[in-house]
């Protein structure tokens, strides 16, 4: 069975723009979370997603908005991009909506880099 | 806010040797501990989900602590090998869907 899947790999946008990453959860999964991890630092949550609805939600500003589709794949938008959002963005999906108890499993990411 | 410290911050370790590192979370709040092992360009692999005081898992030549009442857990590796290599990563969950607090990890690298 596949793991989580991310597209892009990598992406270069300017400042700015706006980006569009997505998100595939292992198959069963219901729940879609995404994390920021910038150089140096551990990864920071941003959303969880479970049912379509957002349940969850980190210290980000709102220029951070994401989805969950009804495949349960999900995306993460970022709009009038900064230098500061470059970062690996990665994806996890969990059976069910806790984070407590429950495995989390990560997809690659996918770099960012503002320029 | 749920800090999570890590240390070291990075080890370099003989092949063959075993080695430990720390985790350390406030324990108040506390509802789940996970570790994640982090190899170069892959994705983050989870090694345990600990929950209850004193608890000791194990898998393979790893094994890890738990201690909520003081806020701690340890990472073991016995006999250290080249593919151990990685970034160790842990992380606190506070209950609920407010997702993981991750420390920065320990960059561990065996040296044959």
């Amino acid at each position: 069975d596949a793991g989580v899947t991310q597209s892009p790999t990598h992406l270069i946008k300017t400042r700015g723009q706006h980006v569009t990453l997505r998100c595939s959860p292992i198959s069963g999964h219901k729940s879609v979370s995404w994390y920021q991890q910038v150089l140096g630092q551990g990864p920071q949550f941003i959303f969880q997603y479970y049912e379509k609805e957002e349940r969850g939600r980190g210290n980000f500003p709102d220029r951070f908005s994401a989805r969950q589709f009804p495949n349960y794949s999900s995306e993460l938008n970022v709009n009038a991009l900064l230098l500061g959002d470059s970062a690996l963005y990665l994806c996890a999906s969990s059976l069910v909506v806790s984070s407590s108890y429950n495995e989390q499993f990560f997809g690659p990411g996918t770099r960012l880099t503002v320029l | 806010i749920l800090n999570v410290e890590q240390s070291p911050q990075s080890l370099h370790v003989q092949e063959g040797d075993s080695t430990n590192f720390t985790c350390s979370f406030p324990s108040s709040n506390f509802y789940a501990l996970h570790w994640y092992r982090w190899e170069t360009a892959k994705s983050p692999e989870a090694l345990f989900v600990m929950t209850l005081n004193g608890d000791e898992k194990k898998k393979g030549r790893i094994s890890a602590t738990l201690n909520t009442k003081e806020g701690y857990s340890y990472l073991y590796i016995k006999g250290s090998q080249p593919e151990d290599s990685a970034t160790y990563l842990c992380a606190n969950s506070g209950g609920g869907a407010d997702g993981l607090t991750f420390g920065k990890g320990t960059h561990l690298i065996i040296q044959p």
